[in-house]
């Protein structure tokens, strides 16, 4: 079983751009995709990208996905930044072995 | 409209069973696999079980692994997630989700949860 890690949270200024980053702890980044999940106080989660950089129809492009298997991290990055981002955000991945799916343990994102 | 209406939560006392129902409409149920994840108050999301379309591939976390038992009934459009020998622990908001695929992809749809309460 592998981990992937979070920070706990980041904040940034309307209009500016943030990543955030979701580091793998064993295995490869690249060996199963990474979701990033958006959870507004008291709401469901909603996908803002899966299979790594891949948007859902209606998330706007501000949204895009990354990974780099150098630091075996994968990355979500933000741009012009506005006060409806600001949200709780998971990663997610697969353990292809036994099925399992694994998340992050979250990043609250505040912008101010 | 794809919607996943969860119920069965409640209060419960440690060591007792409780068993989770989500029911299903406005996509093919049986199309898709589907997974419960869970959030305690406060925390982070962590999933719990998953099941393939037809039942064939079936995964729990190790937290829940021998204790609870997910199921399906391609019929009824619903999902189950039975729960016993709860502990303090499981204590929790129940998501149910709808993946992309057989069994893998993303979680595509959630429900608004039902929330377990374990207290004695």
């Amino acid at each position: 079983n592998f981990m992937l890690t979070q920070p706990h949270s980041v904040s940034e200024s309307p209009g500016k751009t943030v990543t955030i980053s979701c580091t793998r702890s064993s295995g490869s980044i690249a060996s199963n995709y990474v979701q990033w999940y958006q959870q507004r106080p008291g709401s469901s989660p909603t996908t803002v990208i899966y299979e790594d950089n891949q948007r859902p129809s209606g998330v706007p492009d501000r949204f895009s996905g990354s990974i780099d298997s150098s630091s075996n991290s994968a990355s979500l990055t933000i741009s012009g930044l506005q006060t409806e981002d600001e949200a709780d955000y998971y990663c997610q991945s697969s353990d292809g072995v036994n099925h399992r799916r694994v998340f992050g343990g979250g990043t609250r994102l505040t912008v101010l | 409209e794809e919607q996943l209406v969860e119920s069965g939560g409640g209060l419960v006392q440690p060591g007792r069973s409780l068993k989770l129902s989500c029911a299903a409409s406005g996509f093919t149920f049986d199309n898709h696999g589907m997974h419960w994840v869970r959030q305690a108050p406060g925390k982070g999301l962590e999933w719990v079980s998953g099941i393939s379309w037809n039942s064939g591939r079936i995964a729990y976390a190790d937290s829940v692994k021998g204790r609870f038992t997910i199921s399906r009934d391609n019929a009824k459009n619903s999902l189950y997630l039975q729960m016993n020998s709860l502990r303090t622990e499981d204590m929790a908001l129940y998501y149910c989700t709808k993946v992309t695929h057989d069994y893998g992809g993303y979680f595509e749809s959630w429900g608004q949860g039902t929330l377990v309460t374990v207290s004695s």
